[in-house]
């Protein structure tokens, strides 16, 4: 039971190249989020996806894509890397609202 | 607007003590609220799911309480060890949104041996 899982562990890009970080839940959850970590500034929402075929944008979305590809997986996609999009990027899910978060072990980004 | 505050940010005891750390919240229309602990580098663990209807929730030696009215939950530690030491956040799931997690800036507790 690996409930959520995040690929890759770690990335290091160039300004401007592209990558998708993946996600995927074994949970059989409904709605699943992208955070991003930074020092000092705590977890902010990217964007999220309340149901297979929905997603809807967060706190900070600019520079972010998402796709979710069935209920399973929901990936993050960066067009065009830039270095403030250096960070931890966090997957989580839960199955309704009143239910609690599972979060995944994270992808730790880099851009130069 | 919903605001979650923890205190203190830093704590440091020696190991065995019992210990207690803060939550607050201004808004009191929450669905739920979750403590994590984060470990340096790594992600964030759920430890305790309290549903607003609720009062305490207990695993192991961990006691989370909550109470709505007066906007406060406290996590309670007995008996700390080494390995407690952690960053511990508090989040706040809010009613009128299908979506809104808002975070507590965590307290960083150091178990010294």
């Amino acid at each position: 039971n690996a409930g959520v899982t995040q690929t890759p562990k770690f990335q290091v890009l160039k300004t401007g190249q592209s990558m998708t970080l993946q996600c995927a839940q074994d949970m059989n959850h409904n709605s699943m989020y992208w955070y991003r970590q930074d020092p000092g500034m705590g977890l902010r929402l990217i964007y999220y996806s309340a149901s297979e075929g929905t997603t809807d944008k967060g706190e900070v979305p600019n520079g972010y894509n998402v796709s979710r590809l069935n209920k399973r997986e929901f990936s993050l996609r960066l067009e065009s890397a830039a270095p403030s999009q250096t960070s931890v990027y966090f997957c989580a899910t839960r199955r309704g609202n009143r239910d609690g978060y599972t979060f995944g072990s994270g992808t730790r980004l880099t851009v130069v | 607007k919903q605001e979650v505050t923890q205190i203190p940010a830093a704590l440091s005891v020696p190991e065995g003590e019992n210990l207690v750390l803060n939550c607050s919240f201004t808004d009191s229309a929450i669905y739920n609220l979750q403590w994590f602990r984060q470990d340096p580098g790594k992600g964030l663990t759920s430890l305790l799911l309290i549903q607003s209807s609720q009062r305490e929730q207990t695993s192991g030696r961990l006691n989370a309480s909550l109470d709505k009215s007066s906007g406060r939950s406290t996590l309670y530690i007995a008996a700390s060890q080494p390995g407690d030491s952690a960053t511990y956040l508090c989040a706040v799931s809010l009613m009128d949104s299908n979506y809104q997690l808002i975070w507590g800036a965590g307290t960083k507790l150091i178990i010294k041996p």
